[in-house]
């Protein structure tokens, strides 16, 4: 069956501009969790929603990062005014059962 | 706070040979243990995961073992072939909410 999707696959965006990443789970999946992936800091957790709340928010860096989550489906993760080091691969990651995180294959984000 | 270290680094091995990736956690609580394999350009992929009530289990070729009272569990990947050369995380996890992932692997399978 499908996998979780993610879009656009790349963005390449200048310093200061706002980003929109979104990730589409696989049907059914309550659970949906964002990571970001870099060279210097390896994997890192973001945000968790169970169905369209948030009951861990921990990861997210700065108030410049936020995300939503409707109709228990689609996710956005939006980052505003963009910095370099928020240059990385964004995953999005879904979940039916209470462990197996199942991946999307990112979006690599460039900001120039 | 919570933390995996996961070692090597790097790893290669000749075609057939076993190999074996070793992660330690901090946290006494995490209680979830899966392993990622993941090729260029593409996002992890579940290959094989562990729950503390387990102290090993096995999916064809490959294996994890973990030891609570230690804090460690392994990926053990027997008669490797080149196709299993990639990154590969171990990771932990407290009843099932995120993600804390070791730094990688890089496994290299010569032919």
């Amino acid at each position: 069956g499908a996998g979780v999707s993610q879009s656009p696959s790349n963005k390449v965006t200048e310093k200061g501009k706002d980003v929109e990443l979104r990730c589409d789970p696989i049907s059914g999946h309550t659970a949906l969790y964002w990571y970001r992936q870099s060279l210097g800091q390896g994997l890192e957790f973001l945000i968790y929603f169970q169905g369209n709340s948030a009951p861990d928010k921990s990861g997210l860096p700065s108030d410049r990062f936020s995300a939503e989550r409707t109709g228990g489906s689609v996710s956005t993760l939006t980052i505003q005014r963009t910095q370099q080091e928020d240059s990385a691969v964004y995953l999005c990651a879904s979940s039916l059962v209470k462990y197996e995180q199942y991946f999307g294959p990112g979006t690599r984000l460039t900001v120039t | 706070g919570e933390n995996v270290e996961q070692h090597p680094s790097t790893l290669s091995v000749q075609e057939g040979d076993s190999a074996v990736i070793k992660c330690t956690y901090s946290d006494s609580a995490s209680n979830y243990f899966p392993w990622y394999k993941q090729e260029l350009g593409k996002g992890p992929q579940l290959i094989i995961d562990i729950r503390s009530n387990v102290g090993e289990k096995k999916d064809q070729r490959i294996a994890v073992t973990l030891n609570k009272t230690a804090k460690h569990f392994s990926l053990h990947i027997t008669e490797t072939q080149p196709e299993d050369s990639a990154v590969y995380f171990c990771a932990a996890s407290k009843g099932g909410g995120k993600l804390i992932f070791g730094q990688g692997t890089e496994l290299s399978v010569k032919p």
